[in-house]
C-alpha cells in the first residue's frame, strides 16, 4: 500500500461544476498536506497548502484535512476549462528532521465547455 | 530566470549509455529536491539537498543513479549505464525556508527518453 493514495480519474465535469479531489494516506507523522496543479508537460505549481486538520480557502479553492480519518480534500468552485489539469496531493512531515514531500499519483481533471 | 531552470528540456539516449541532467535552483532556496514522473505515476522521490548537509539518497532506485550539488546551487543528475525503465520526466525543486519545506517551486523537467 502507497502513503498516499489518490484516484488517477479521469474526473470529467462540466463548466461551472464543484469539482472534490481527494486523497488519503497512512503516514500519521504527516502535518503538511498541500494541493499542486500539473499542466500537461509543465512542472507542478503549488496551488495552496494547510497545516494539521482544518479548512482554508483561497479564491474558487477550499482545501479540507480530517487527520482523524487521514483524508483530505480540494474542493473548486465554479469551474472553468482553464482548470483541467492533473491535480497532485503531497504531504510531508517530520522524519530526521527533514520534511520531504510525499506525492499521490494525481487526479486528471477536464472541465467542458 | 526567476524559476527553477532543467536542462535539457528532452533528452534521448540510447540505452546503456550515460546521461546528465541539470538544475538551477531558485537563488537562495536551500533545500533541492530530484523527483521522477512516470507515465501515470505520481512523483517518485529520489534524493534531497539541504544546505551543506548531507543529502538525503533513499529514494535513488539503483547504484546507477547519484547526484551532486556544487556550492549549495546547481545540481546534476547522473544516470549511468541507462534501462529502458529509466524513461521518465526528471523533476527538480527547490524551497525555502527549509524547515517545513511546504512550498516547494518546480522546474519544467526534463523529459529522458531511453531507446
Amino acid at each position: 500500500q502507497k502513503e498516499v493514495e489518490q484516484d488517477p480519474g479521469p474526473l470529467s465535469v462540466p463548466e461551472g461544476a464543484i469539482v472534490s479531489l481527494n486523497c488519503t494516506y497512512s503516514n500519521s507523522a504527516f502535518q503538511y498536506f498541500m494541493w499542486y496543479r500539473q499542466y500537461s508537460r509543465k512542472g507542478p505549481e503549488l496551488l495552496m497548502y494547510t497545516y494539521s486538520s482544518g479548512n482554508k480557502e483561497d479564491g474558487r479553492f477550499t482545501a479540507q484535512v480530517d487527520k482523524s480519518s487521514k483524508y483530505i480534500s480540494l474542493f473548486i468552485r465554479d469551474s472553468q476549462p482553464s482548470d483541467s489539469a492533473t491535480y497532485l496531493c503531497a504531504m510531508s512531515g517530520a522524519s530526521g528532521g527533514s520534511y520531504i514531500p510525499t506525492f499521490g499519483r494525481g487526479t486528471s481533471l477536464i472541465v467542458h465547455p | 530566470g526567476a524559476g527553477v531552470s532543467q536542462s535539457p528540456s528532452n533528452k534521448v539516449t540510447e540505452k546503456g549509455k550515460d546521461v546528465e541532467l541539470r538544475c538551477d535552483p531558485i537563488s537562495g532556496h536551500t533545500a533541492l529536491y530530484w523527483y521522477r514522473q512516470s507515465l501515470g505515476q505520481g512523483l517518485e522521490f529520489l534524493i534531497y539537498f539541504q544546505g551543506n548537509s548531507a543529502p538525503d539518497k533513499s529514494g535513488l532506485p539503483s547504484d546507477r543513479f547519484s547526484a551532486e550539488r556544487t556550492g549549495g546551487s546547481v545540481s546534476t543528475l547522473t544516470i549511468q549505464r541507462t534501462q529502458q525503465e529509466d524513461s521518465a520526466v526528471y523533476l527538480c525543486a527547490s524551497s525555502y525556508p527549509p524547515q517545513t519545506n511546504t512550498e516547494a517551486f518546480f522546474g519544467q523537467g526534463t523529459r529522458l527518453t531511453v531507446v
